[in-house]
């Protein structure tokens, strides 16, 4: 079993909609939370975040980490088909360092 | 504020061969980390170098092997390249310390054929 679970999708959602993505994890020492946003035959780029447990909010973005529940969330609100993408979650613990787990990646579909 | 350049984008090479590839990491970043991408495993980390040290390193292979100069840019290397070896070689930079944002660069295409 993966140290970080995510569905593979493809997740199809109507413009405007809002998108939900989410991984859960085995490694109760992660504590670094960040989801990374990759278009095809590009690098992954840096979307949000988080320490810990708790909320995010930057723009369209929400980011949720619930430790207890080793489970941690990514919303996109107003989905644009520009944010047509996989969304890859990623985390890491102070003993690995800047060592990143990643999980296998969401691929998103936001139609006009 | 350039970001993480990666050389060369794409590159073909014949089994049996080696392969460098090569990063120059955000300015003032010092520490750099290694990703393989492959649609079957996914990204898996490689290795990180920070002040011309390995720092961490993954589970891959002794034929990979990498190295960080005094400006901090780093190459990695593939000695004896098997068809496996084919993936998207990502690097990453980040200040160093640990919890810092992680900043990727758009990869190496790497073919083995």
């Amino acid at each position: 079993q993966k140290e970080v679970e995510q569905d593979p999708g493809p997740l199809s959602v109507p413009e405007g909609a809002i998108v939900s993505l989410n991984c859960t994890y085995s490694n109760s020492a992660f504590q670094y939370f960040m989801w990374y946003r990759q278009y095809s035959r590009k690098g992954p780029e840096l979307l949000m975040y988080t320490y810990s447990s708790g909320n995010k909010e930057d723009g369209r973005f929400t980011a949720q980490v619930d430790k207890s529940s080793k489970y941690i969330s990514l919303f996109i609100r107003d989905s644009q088909p520009s944010d047509s993408a996989t969304y890859l979650c990623a985390m890491s613990d102070q003993a690995a360092g800047n060592k990143l787990t990643f999980g296998g990646g969401t691929r998103v579909l936001v139609k006009p | 504020k350039a970001g993480v350049t990666q050389t060369p984008r794409y590159l073909i090479k014949t089994r049996g061969q080696q392969v460098t590839l090569s990063c120059s990491p955000i300015s003032g970043h010092r520490s750099v980390s290694w990703y393989q991408q492959t649609p079957g495993q996914g990204l898996q980390f490689l290795f990180e170098y920070f002040s011309e040290t390995q720092r961490n390193k993954g589970n891959f292979p002794g034929r990979f092997s990498g190295r960080q100069f005094s400006n901090s840019r780093s190459e990695m290397n593939v000695s004896t390249l098997e068809l496996g070896d084919s993936a998207l070689y990502l690097c990453a930079s980040s200040l160093g310390g640990y919890g810092n944002t992680i900043y990727f660069g758009e990869g190496s295409w790497l073919t083995v054929v």
